[in-house]
């Protein structure tokens, strides 16, 4: 079965432009995580959505950062305009139900999108 | 605040030996408990889920649940070299309820 995918797997790009990160979620899963990764702050959730409604933004640092689910197989993260401090590796995630208990807090992660802004 | 501590390390263990990874969680009524693995460059892959107080085993991992002690720990027997990489602790929000809280990692490194 395929995995998390994303793309694309690295983005270079100027200050002030705009950046849109995809996302594939696996197939029948119903939850989806936007993380961002750096060495000084760790993990960090930005945003998830339960079927395809957005639950949870508290983590996206402003507004430059949007993102959407249109549909159960797939989400964009956008920043607008992008700055240097927004590089950092960004992380899809999706949950599943547990065929025993209709649910699991299980993620399991894309292979994520190094982004880098000069 | 809901936190979850790990020592960032880096933590050396030989090879053939047991490497103990350790984790303490802020929040006293966390359910799910889960470790993740890290190669440099990569994304974390899930290795080992814990829900009950215990041990939990799976192949050379063992996963120990401690609610009480607030403390979660990964034992991995018979280190091998490909086992270096950094390992998360994540604990389910109860309050976010679907939302996991990562500890910042421990790096570990199988010296051969």
């Amino acid at each position: 079965d395929a995995g998390v995918i994303q793309s694309p797997r690295h983005e270079v790009t100027e200050m002030g432009q705009e950046v849109t990160l995809r996302c594939k979620p696996i197939s029948g899963h119903n939850s989806l995580f936007w993380y961002r990764q750096t060495m000084m702050r760790g993990l960090e959730l930005l945003i998830y959505f339960n079927n395809n409604v957005p639950i949870d933004d508290s983590g996206m640092p402003e507004d430059r950062f949007s993102a959407k689910m249109p549909n159960a197989s797939f989400s964009t993260l956008k920043i607008q305009p992008s700055e240097p401090r927004d590089s950092a590796v960004y992380f899809c995630a999706s949950r599943g139900l547990s065929h025993l208990t209709g649910f699991s807090y299980e993620q399991y992660f894309g292979p994520g999108t190094r982004l880098t802004v000069t | 605040q809901k936190e979850v501590e790990q020592n960032s390390g880096p933590l050396s263990v030989p090879e053939g030996a047991i490497a103990s990874l350790n984790c303490t969680y802020s929040d006293r009524g966390s359910q799910s408990f889960f470790w993740y693995r890290q190669y440099s460059g990569k994304s974390p892959e899930l290795i080992m889920s814990i829900y009950s107080n215990g041990d939990k085993e799976d192949g050379r991992f063992t996963a120990q649940l401690n609610k009480a002690s607030q403390y979660v720990s990964l034992l991995i027997r018979d280190s091998q070299p490909s086992d270096s990489a950094t390992y998360l602790c994540a604990v389910n929000d109860i309050q976010g309820a679907q939302k996991l809280v990562f500890g910042q990692g421990t790096r570990l490194t199988i010296n051969p």
